[in-house]
């Protein structure tokens, strides 16, 4: 079945340090997404793609950035870790084809802790 | 995307339907109503959309007002498995307008109580 993962599921960092959170569907979907959730917070976008080559900022992207080379893969890479990127991350995607629901699939998250 | 506004909670007795309102007054034309719900921990799930007209699939009832201002997701008969946090969020469905910023408001945390 085809499906959306990412990796790592848990990863404990240092403030400073280069992360890079992956995420892989194999829908061949050309829409991709990430999202962080902090409590008392819903889903924010940090990053959005419509197809290769192609990335957009969300809400809340400063200290992150994306790059898209294939359609399978969107990884998410913090640059310089800080305390306050310390968060669940999700990636979603979805298909912008004429004739679909349009609906997200999300992954099953990635908690990232910045000590 | 249009923006949407939920209650912040509500809760439900096991067995009797849950309602769900969400306000969306700004929506376009060519905007879709999206229900997505997250249990604890989990990626947020898909449950029904709408464009015009009333839905409904296996999960749950999407009822959308004539001037399409505000909607109501309905779960008919609620279980405790249905205790999660609810997203109303509206969104252009198809071509690429469909990757633009689908923004995701803090939902209704629902409570089903036994």
């Amino acid at each position: 079945d085809a499906e959306i993962t990412q990796s790592p599921r848990h990863k404990i960092t240092e403030t400073g340090r280069q992360v890079t959170l992956a995420c892989h569907q194999t829908w061949n979907h050309n829409n991709m997404f990430w999202y962080r959730q902090d409590l008392g917070h819903g889903l924010r976008l940090i990053h959005y793609s419509y197809g290769v080559q192609d990335t957009n900022k969300g809400e809340v992207s400063d200290g992150y950035s994306v790059s898209r080379s294939n359609t399978e893969d969107l990884p998410l890479t913090l640059e310089s870790a800080a305390s306050s990127q310390t968060s669940v991350y999700f990636c979603a995607s979805s298909e912008h084809a004429t004739s679909n629901t349009g609906e997200l699939f999300f992954g099953e998250g990635s908690r990232l802790t910045v000590l | 995307d249009a923006k949407t506004t939920q209650p912040p909670s509500m809760d439900c007795a096991e067995g009797r339907a849950a309602n769900l309102p969400c306000n969306h007054s700004t929506i376009s034309g060519n905007e879709y109503v999206y229900w997505y719900r997250q249990i604890h921990s989990q990626g947020p799930q898909y449950i029904i959309h709408g464009l015009k007209n009333n839905e409904t699939n296996e999960m749950a009832s999407l009822i959308i007002t004539e001037d399409r201002k505000s909607s109501t997701l309905i779960l008919p008969h609620a279980t405790l498995r249905d205790t999660a946090v609810y997203y109303c969020i509206v969104r252009v469905a198809t071509g690429l307008s469909s990757a633009s910023k689908i923004i995701f408001g803090s939902g209704t945390r629902l409570s089903i109580r036994p």
